[in-house]
């Protein structure tokens, strides 16, 4: 069965900290993974996508890596802002699955002044 | 504003009324999907069109529920008789054709009371 399991499910930082949030996932054959930022009462946003030959891609001061391997993707925010404050939502798709895509629960961010 | 719009954005509504929602895409975007979305979850599949045509529909979605995109442009999302159980966010979005990445609007909140 195809799964996304995120972690932690919830985090706390003070401002201008980094973290990282993690992604592992069964998905096969897998296709690509990406990550998406949901502020509170909003649709996701796209933050990056990562295909299987991509270790690591940067979206300003977010930075998501793979590792196709061990099926295993991370997302690292640096010197956090009270805008970061959201819920991260990693996203893999199976190859010749189409439309079908496999959400995980989602990482709930809280940045603290 | 050219991204995914949805309307209303919130609906409160009682135990056994009918409620339909509307989403309008991104206008060169082909494909259109409906998700469900309960609080500390990911998105979960409803539904999805590629231009008119209704490909896919999860078991979730029961007789209750019905989509349409009748000239493959804007979609609505239909439940009869709701259920306090149907409360919840429900996402709209829409991608081109590949490797979809989705667009979402910012959602239709429903509370059933």
């Amino acid at each position: 069965k195809n799964q996304v399991e995120q972690s932690p499910q919830s985090l706390i930082i003070l401002e201008g900290k980094n973290c990282t949030l993690q992604c592992n996932y069964t998905v096969s054959p897998f296709s690509n993974l990406r990550w998406y930022k949901q502020d509170t009462g909003r649709g996701p946003v796209s933050l990056t996508i990562m295909t299987f030959s991509e270790n690591t891609k940067s979206n300003g001061r977010y930075t998501a890596t793979l590792d196709a391997d061990t099926k295993q993707s991370s997302l690292h925010i640096t010197a956090s802002q009270l805008s970061d404050s959201a819920s991260y939502i990693c996203v893999v798709s199976a190859r010749n699955s189409g439309y079908a895509l496999n959400f995980g629960k989602g990482t709930s961010l809280l940045v603290t002044p | 504003d050219t991204g995914v719009s949805q309307n209303p954005r919130h609906k409160i509504t009682k135990r056994g009324q009918n409620v339909t929602f509307r989403c309008d895409p991104i206008s060169e975007h082909n494909r259109l999907y409906w998700y469900r979305q309960t609080l500390g979850q990911g998105p979960e599949f409803l539904t999805y069109f590629q231009n008119e045509a209704q490909l896919e529909k999860s078991r979730l979605l029961s007789d209750r529920f019905s989509a349409e995109r009748p000239k493959g442009s804007f979609s609505t999302l239909e439940i009869q008789r709701t259920e306090q159980g149907d409360s919840a966010m429900y996402l709209c979005a829409s991608s081109s054709v590949g490797p979809p990445t989705l667009h979402f609007g910012n959602g239709t909140r429903l509370t059933v009371t």
